[in-house]
């Protein structure tokens, strides 16, 4: 079964925390995305990664971190310099045909 | 700064009408455009991708583009209860550093759709 995984679902963070927001595609796709999502507003990329051990910074980079060891994961870390985390996480992918980014299902973190 | 444009509506449409969309975009030099539908607490889902001036139908959906109005709009023929949603407009707007193809979308904040039964 063909697809993109995020997990968790929901997760929690308390002030000063460092939490890791997992991502997992087996489509082989090459590129990969993080955007974030507030309350009534679009998506901002936060960062992207066309190829394995790169990644470049998106709109929103401040307070976040990613790594690409392997092709199909892409975790991304928020850190504890992001003050305003609360949001729903969507990671997305796409392959070399094409120019279309499907997503995962998202991580809505909440701040304790 | 790059912006995607939309209204936010709400839009409310009469079940069996025609639901109509729009979008524009900031940067002269985007190439690629995609609708998404984003059921509420959910992912986005791919409706309609445009690459070319005109009309693009698929099924009940036609997306149609403009560039030298830098518009892009979304039609729904024969609306139903299930197409309520928030409808999102994405641009594949260059960024610094990368080439293109692979630079992330930028959205439009999306027009919440409702139909009427």
């Amino acid at each position: 079964d063909g697809g993109i995984t995020q997990s968790p679902k929901y997760l929690f963070r308390k002030e000063g925390q460092n939490v890791t927001l997992s991502c997992e595609q087996n489509l082989n796709h090459d590129a990969m995305y993080w955007y974030r999502q507030d309350p009534g507003q679009g998506l901002r990329l936060i960062y992207y990664s066309q190829i394995v051990n790169d990644f470049q910074k998106g709109d929103i980079a401040e307070g976040y971190s990613v790594s690409r060891e392997k092709k199909e994961s892409f975790p991304l870390t928020v850190t504890s310099a992001q003050k305003n985390p609360t949001a729903f996480y969507l990671c997305a992918s796409k392959g070399t045909i094409g120019e279309t980014q499907y997503f995962g299902p998202g991580t809505r973190l909440l701040v304790l | 700064q790059k912006e995607v444009e939309q209204n936010s509506g709400p839009l409310s449409v009469p079940e069996g009408a025609i639901a109509s969309l729009n979008c524009t975009y900031s940067d002269r030099g985007s190439q690629s455009f995609f609708w998404y539908r984003q059921y509420s607490g959910k992912s986005p889902e791919l409706i309609m991708s445009i690459y070319s001036n005109g009309d693009k139908e698929d099924g009940r959906f036609t997306a149609q583009l403009n560039k030298a109005s830098q518009y892009v709009s979304l039609l729904i023929r024969d609306s139903q209860p299930s197409d309520s949603a928030t409808y999102l407009c994405a641009v594949n707007i260059g960024r610094k550093g990368s080439g293109g193809g692979a630079d992330g979308l930028t959205f439009g904040k999306g027009t919440h759709l409702i139909i009427q039964p």
